[in-house]
């Protein structure tokens, strides 16, 4: 398997643009999550699926972010219009099951620059 | 709330020394335990969970962690290290379904 399929791998754009981010979770994984890594928060939880069902969004930092996930093969974190702060990177990862234990697949990131 | 404290934002060891990374948690319900690592340019990848059990939990590369409740923490140990397990290490609870909470990462350097 190919594992946790990001893309773009870097995006550079400039404030007020809209950005959107890409994920291809792993196949036959049934569980997705939009994770956010910066070094003065660290990692954080933004928002996760279940059976391409929004379960819990509380991370999400403002509504200038949404999440959709058309499919069971396809999710994107989309930002408009974009910020400075919102400068970080972007992973998505995906499990079997949503369950205490489960094991989290990380796809490679996204390095999003907004300047 | 849970928490996840990693008291060491850097470590350098020797390779073939061995080394330990900090780990304390706060929670004030029952927790299941991750460490994770991540390698330069990539994203993470398990390196060993507590579920139950056994306190002493075994995972992948050599490396080894000890569950203490009394002292809520969660070290991380490898007896001796490699230049490849130069990376940033992260521990991680969890208390519900799907809900990770990650500290601040440990940067581990391996000099030759």
């Amino acid at each position: 398997d190919a594992g946790v399929i990001q893309s773009p791998r870097h995006e550079v754009t400039e404030m007020g643009q809209e950005v959107t981010l890409r994920c291809k979770p792993i196949s036959g994984h049934n569980s997705l999550f939009w994770y956010r890594q910066t070094m003065m928060r660290g990692l954080e939880l933004l928002i996760y699926f279940n059976n391409n069902v929004p379960i819990d969004d509380s991370g999400m930092p403002e509504d200038r972010f949404s999440a959709k996930m058309p499919n069971a093969s396809f999710s994107t974190l989309k930002i408009q219009p974009s910020e400075p702060r919102d400068s970080a990177v972007y992973f998505c990862a995906s499990s079997v099951e949503l369950l205490f234990g489960e094991k989290l697949f990380f796809g490679s990131g996204t390095q999003l620059s907004v300047l | 709330a849970q928490s996840v404290t990693q008291l060491d934002s850097q470590v350098p060891v020797f390779e073939e020394a061995p080394v330990e990374l900090r780990c304390n948690y706060s929670s004030s319900v029952s927790v299941y335990l991750f460490w994770y690592v991540q390698y330069p340019n990539q994203g993470l990848q398990l390196l060993l969970k507590y579920l139950s059990g056994s306190t002493l939990v075994k995972g992948i590369n050599g490396f080894e962690a000890e569950f203490n409740k009394s002292q809520t923490s969660f070290h991380l140990r490898k007896p001796s290290v490699h230049i490849s397990d130069t990376a940033e290490y992260f521990c991680a609870v969890s208390v519900s379904h799907g809900k990770l909470t990650f500290g601040q990462g440990t940067i581990l350097t391996v000099h030759p």
